[in-house]
């Protein structure tokens, strides 16, 4: 069984801070695929990022860059100098890989305020 | 728009009734997913379905019931509805699950 667990429930920075949201997860298979979704205040579901288990190369996007470490079963998500639109409800998830049509397994999510 | 559209995108209804929640995957997508997202449990997988055959099923009460129709499209029906299950339910879609998942706006059933 996967799991995916985002110990940070809420945080609040002020604009234009450095913020990281942790992502732990755990899963039995070798290959696997992570997710990061954007929840705004509308409510919809936002894709952020895709990353298989075979490529833990760093990605940056924007203000936006994550850190992918097997050894440690994370995939941490940073937002440099954050800004309002920013304030959203922040979802990890997970897919088993070896089948084409696995199911997403989400964490908590964390609840980001940025204050202006 | 994100290409997944789910109707009605809000739901009052009483309880002890039945509702259906429509869903329209993306298209070029097989397979569709229902997600309930209820603030004490997040987002929870009820069921998946590939080209119209039900692949993986989830945390789905009896109560509940799916299916996806020849041209794709997918319902969700909610019957003998409880105050518990106010939530929003999504839908996604996907190709592949190695490329992602689609998801729609949402519809917010709201159970009084």
């Amino acid at each position: 069984a996967q799991k995916v667990t985002q110990a940070q429930t809420e945080i609040s920075v002020v604009e234009k801070e450095d913020v990281t949201l942790d992502c732990v997860y755990e899963t039995r298979d070798t290959t696997y695929y992570l997710f990061w979704y954007k929840q705004p205040p509308s409510g919809e579901l936002v894709f952020l990022i895709r990353r298989n288990s075979f490529d833990e190369q760093n990605e940056i996007s924007g203000r936006y860059s994550w850190n992918f470490q097997k050894s440690t079963s994370s995939f941490n998500f940073t937002i440099t100098a954050s800004q309002v639109v920013d304030s959203a409800v922040y979802f990890c998830a997970l897919v088993p890989g070896g089948t084409s049509y696995g199911k997403l397994t989400f964490g908590q999510g964390t609840i980001l305020t940025v204050h202006p | 728009d994100s290409g997944v559209t789910q109707t009605p995108k809000h739901l009052i209804t009483a309880t002890g009734q039945r509702v259906t929640l429509r869903c329209s995957p993306r298209s070029g997508d097989l397979s569709v997913y229902w997600y309930q997202q209820s603030l004490d449990q997040g987002l929870q997988f009820l069921i998946q379905y590939y080209n119209g055959e039900e692949r993986a099923k989830g945390n789905i009460l009896e109560r509940f019931s799916a299916q996806q129709f020849p041209d794709l499209h997918s319902e969700l029906n909610l019957s003998s509805l409880e105050l518990g299950d106010s939530a929003l339910y999504f839908c996604a879609s996907s190709v592949s699950g190695f490329y992602g998942y689609t998801f729609g706006s949402g519809t917010r059933l709201t159970v009084v």
